[in-house]
């Protein structure tokens, strides 16, 4: 597909149990973005990387949560010892280019968590 | 986190009304963006905003960038059933790659 994929579409999982997000950008796209979108809000910023390099992480919102891109292209988010709270949509975006406005962000259909 | 107001949350209307929204924030943006989302997809760009003061259009939506860069508005002319979805929008902050979002527009459209 041409999009930015995300898997799983659906996650339900258990509190305590950690679980991996998977997104896989639009191909060539140089950056790429977490995003968390709860029930009624917008999205809320998590992490960027530019290339593998992970550039702000200060959205993320405790040292339960940690991402990855090693090779520059499908990264990775996981949040280990999930809780109740947690339980939201996980958006990603990517970008051709590095340092943009903004507006070539292109968004995947997101991860949706429930933790239970 | 740092969020933009958006206003209304909600917005009920007839097929073929006007619809205006806006944003306000307490802090300055040098890009502003406006994006609707589908049910089970993920936000699509309408409109972006670069310039104080800036008016731009894309087909029947208006959108502009506010004077003292703390804002912005978005206007739906001639509503149709597509219209429907939830609106955000969003800032870039200068020097970073990241994007803050409003709270989002939910537009109902009553044929």
């Amino acid at each position: 597909g041409a999009g930015v994929s995300q898997s799983p579409r659906y996650k339900v999982t258990k509190r305590g149990q950690d679980v991996a997000l998977r997104c896989d950008p639009i191909s060539g796209h140089v950056s790429l973005y977490w995003y968390r979108q709860a029930l009624g809000q917008g999205p809320e910023f998590l992490t960027y990387f530019n290339y593998e390099a992970q550039q702000d992480k200060s959205g993320l919102p405790n040292d339960r949560f940690s991402a990855e891109r090693p090779e520059g292209s499908i990264s990775t988010l996981t949040i280990q010892r999930t809780e109740q709270r947690d339980s939201a949509m996980y958006r990603c975006a990517s970008s051709f280019e590095v340092g943009g406005r903004g507006e070539t962000q292109y968004f995947g259909p997101g991860t949706r968590l429930l933790v239970l | 986190g740092q969020q933009l107001n958006q206003s209304p949350q909600s917005m009920f209307i007839q097929e073929g009304e006007d619809v205006s929204m806006n944003c306000t924030s307490s802090s300055i943006f040098n890009t502003w963006l406006w994006y609707k989302q589908d049910p089970g997809e993920g936000p699509v760009l309408l409109i972006a905003l670069y310039k104080a003061g800036e008016l731009t259009s894309n087909g029947r939506l208006t959108a502009q960038f506010g004077i003292t860069r703390k804002d912005s508005f978005l206007n739906i002319s001639a509503s149709i059933p597509s219209d429907v979805g939830i609106y955000f929008c969003a800032g870039l902050i200068q020097g970073a790659q990241k994007l803050v979002f409003g709270q989002g527009t939910r537009l109902t459209i009553n044929p």
